[in-house]
């Protein structure tokens, strides 16, 4: 079973717009991951927040982590075409380090 | 390049046929996963080595999935008498690892599987 829940399911916007993605889980973690998968490519990191940090940006990307409320939030600023692609969050857990469950992903589709 | 590799890119198969991917991690990383990923879907983890010891198997590997890291380097997985729902992509990643931290991996491009 999958441990972490995107939200939304799909995301369209315009260049320039902020895009952000929603990521909720189940269980306790040791960190939580994102990563993007453009369509028929690999999977590239993005950004890895350990359990004790709450705010983290690399470039355009800010990602937040509330441990109370089990979920993570991916904030894109200023989209560009490049962008489109599916975001996935993964979590790894106490029980087992380095097994990352992800969720079902986010599609985001930034148009010209 | 210096990433993840993995072989074959494609493979189609018949049902009931035995196939193997070969993967090839980062040199310095000493940890290997596998995951096999559906249309729509994020990745599932299937296993994982830490130099050449299998540290976990999913219980979606069944008795038919084996995995193999010898010597700690490259990796490959095997899949005897394929069925049509073993058809997938199945991802390679790798990474450092320590015991209690754990760090970012670095996926392939995958290995995508038709069974027929």
């Amino acid at each position: 079973s999958q441990q972490g829940e995107e939200d939304p399911q799909a995301l369209s916007i315009q260049e320039g717009e902020n895009a952000t993605m929603n990521c909720s889980y189940k269980t306790s973690i040791n960190n939580l991951q994102w990563y993007r998968q453009n369509s028929g490519r690999g999977l590239v990191h993005l950004i890895l927040i350990r359990s004790n940090e709450r705010e983290k940006h690399s470039g355009r990307l800010r990602v937040t982590l509330d441990t109370s409320k089990k979920s993570s939030s991916l904030l894109i600023t200023a989209s560009r075409a490049a962008d489109t692609a599916s975001y996935f969050c993964a979590t790894d857990n106490p029980d087992s380090w380095g097994k990352l469950q992800f969720g079902a992903g986010t599609q985001v589709v930034v148009t010209p | 390049d210096t990433g993840v590799s993995q072989n074959p890119r494609h493979k189609i198969t018949k049902r009931g046929q035995n196939v193997t991917f070969r993967c090839d991690p980062i040199s310095e990383h000493n940890r290997l996963y596998w995951y096999r990923q559906t249309l729509g879907q994020g990745p599932e983890f299937l296993t994982y080595f830490q130099n050449e010891a299998q540290l976990e198997k999913s219980r979606l590997l069944s008795d038919r999935f084996s995995a193999e890291r010898p010597k700690g380097s490259f990796s490959t997985l095997e899949i005897q008498r394929t069925e049509q729902g073993d058809s997938a992509m199945y991802l390679c990643a790798s990474s450092l690892g320590e015991t209690g931290l754990s760090y970012e991996q670095y996926f392939g491009p995958g290995t995508r599987l038709t069974v027929t």
